[in-house]
């Protein structure tokens, strides 16, 4: 299995601000997601983030406004740029370990 | 393109009796399939999963569920319901031999458990 943490656990930020989301994982993974779940809905996947490449972004999310990064094979950033009120979900990251998926504990954000 | 379906946003039942929760995906290629639940205010954790295999996959906490190609669907379901159960269960696909592997959900269902 994997374990995952992300930081921070919540955030209340302003808007107009951006805040970076980091997630450490604890084996090398290829792949990484990036998760938004927006108050009482589903997940919706923003990106896959491959270490040494540029994230590929699901339709509705672009890059300047989710920036992410992949230095290594056990670590991404999601920042959320010029944030507004809409923004305000929880953030979850991601990996892939031979044909499971697991998740972090998330980022729960809230934008005033 | 892959899609899931969910019937039903909330499904309610009796303390002991059956829970049936359904799910209807859309997959080009051969799937894989997930059922997620989520307790309030916490992460994710994955109930059960079929890749292959056995169509009928057990998981933890006494569900299962069976995966029917020629229906293509993936209930969830536990011959008796506990009031632990109460949480939101997301069904999710990602595709057999992509080297994606990203997972749809679907739009969830929460269950309620009446004394």
């Amino acid at each position: 299995s994997a374990v995952i943490s992300q930081k921070p656990s919540r955030d209340i930020c302003q808007r107009g601000t951006s805040l970076t989301i980091q997630c450490q994982v604890d084996s090398q993974v290829t792949m990484m997601f990036w998760y938004r779940q927006q108050p009482g809905q589903s997940l919706t996947l923003i990106a896959t983030a491959n270490q040494g490449s540029e994230a590929t972004y699901e339709s509705g999310f672009v890059i300047d406004k989710f920036p992410i990064s992949r230095p290594n094979l056990t670590f991404s950033t999601l920042t959320v740029s010029n944030m507004s009120p809409e923004d305000s979900s929880i953030y979850l990251c991601s990996v892939d370990l031979k044909n499971e998926q697991f998740f972090g504990p998330g980022t729960r954000l809230t934008v005033l | 393109a892959q899609s899931v379906t969910q019937l039903g946003s909330h499904v309610s039942v009796s303390e002991g009796a059956l829970v049936l929760l359904r799910c209807n995906y859309s997959s080009s290629v051969p799937p894989y399939l997930f059922w997620y639940v989520q307790y309030p205010n916490q992460g994710l954790q994955l109930l059960l999963k079929y890749t292959t295999g056995a169509t009928l996959v057990k998981g933890i906490n006494g569900f299962e569920a069976e995966f029917k190609k020629s229906e293509t669907s993936f209930h969830l379901t536990k011959p008796s319901a506990h009031m632990s159960d109460a949480a939101e269960y997301f069904c999710a696909v990602s595709e057999r031999y992509s080297s994606a592997s990203k997972i749809i959900f679907g739009s969830g269902t929460r269950l309620s458990i009446r004394p």
